[in-house]
């Protein structure tokens, strides 16, 4: 079957550096993506691999093995703001996404 | 207005009421779907449409049924809900190319009360 894990919740302190872990079982595979939602709001798109290795933008950045069917995304310099939940999604080559249940970040200062 | 936007943003409903949710997206995209968002579960696809065709149809009860007017307008009915339907339902667009995926923008999602 299709399966996403990440862990549900993770705290961190702020200037910290914290690393969200995202193992995959699909079908098939097509990319990764990960996804910020801020309680109450959208998901917004933060990253995307398709390829092995890190893929860095500013304070994040993502990791992706597609033989471990292993992800992370790493977020730097922690800020009170990155307090959110972060979904990862995997693109099954099947038309459509395969989200996992979303890892809740908790900064503290 | 830009981006994605949903309407209702909160709606509480009986079991036997009938009502529809409402997206829209202003990016030009050519595929729409919708989604339920439950507490901690991971995002349920329930409809996705391309080029106003629907393409999947995730075994949603026949209780939720869309309808997709013109690529930028996006709807869902409901009747006779149940109270397990209770959930966060989002809208998303994206600039799909055949056999791919790309980044999905969302809507800030309606917040459904089934009592």
């Amino acid at each position: 079957g299709q399966n996403i894990d990440q862990p549900t919740e993770m705290t961190a302190t702020e200037g910290a550096i914290v690393q969200i872990n995202c193992t995959y079982q699909t079908s098939g595979f097509n990319g990764l993506f990960w996804y910020q939602q801020h309680a109450g709001e959208a998901p917004t798109f933060l990253s995307y691999n398709v390829l092995d290795g890190l893929e860095e933008k500013g304070r994040f950045s993502s990791f992706l093995s597609r033989s471990k069917g292993y992800s992370y995304l790493l977020l730097k310099e922690l800020q009170m703001k990155d307090s959110a939940s972060y979904l990862c999604a995997v693109d099954d080559s099947n038309y459509q996404l395969i989200w996992g249940a979303g890892t809740k970040l908790i900064i503290k200062p | 207005e830009t981006g994605v936007t949903q309407t209702p943003r909160h709606l509480v409903m009986g079991m036997t009421n009938k009502k529809s949710l409402k997206c829209e997206q202003h990016l030009g995209h050519n595929a729409m779907y919708w989604y339920k968002q439950s507490a901690k579960k991971p995002l349920e696809l329930m409809f996705v449409y391309n080029f106003k065709e629907q393409t999947e149809n995730n075994s949603v009860p026949s209780r939720f049924s869309p309808e997709c007017p013109n690529s930028s307008h996006l709807f869902l009915h409901l009747h006779t809900l149940q109270p397990e339907d209770s959930a966060l339902y989002l809208c998303a667009s994206s600039q799909e190319p055949p056999g791919q995926v790309y980044e999905q923008y969302f809507g800030p999602g309606t917040r459904l009360t089934v009592t």
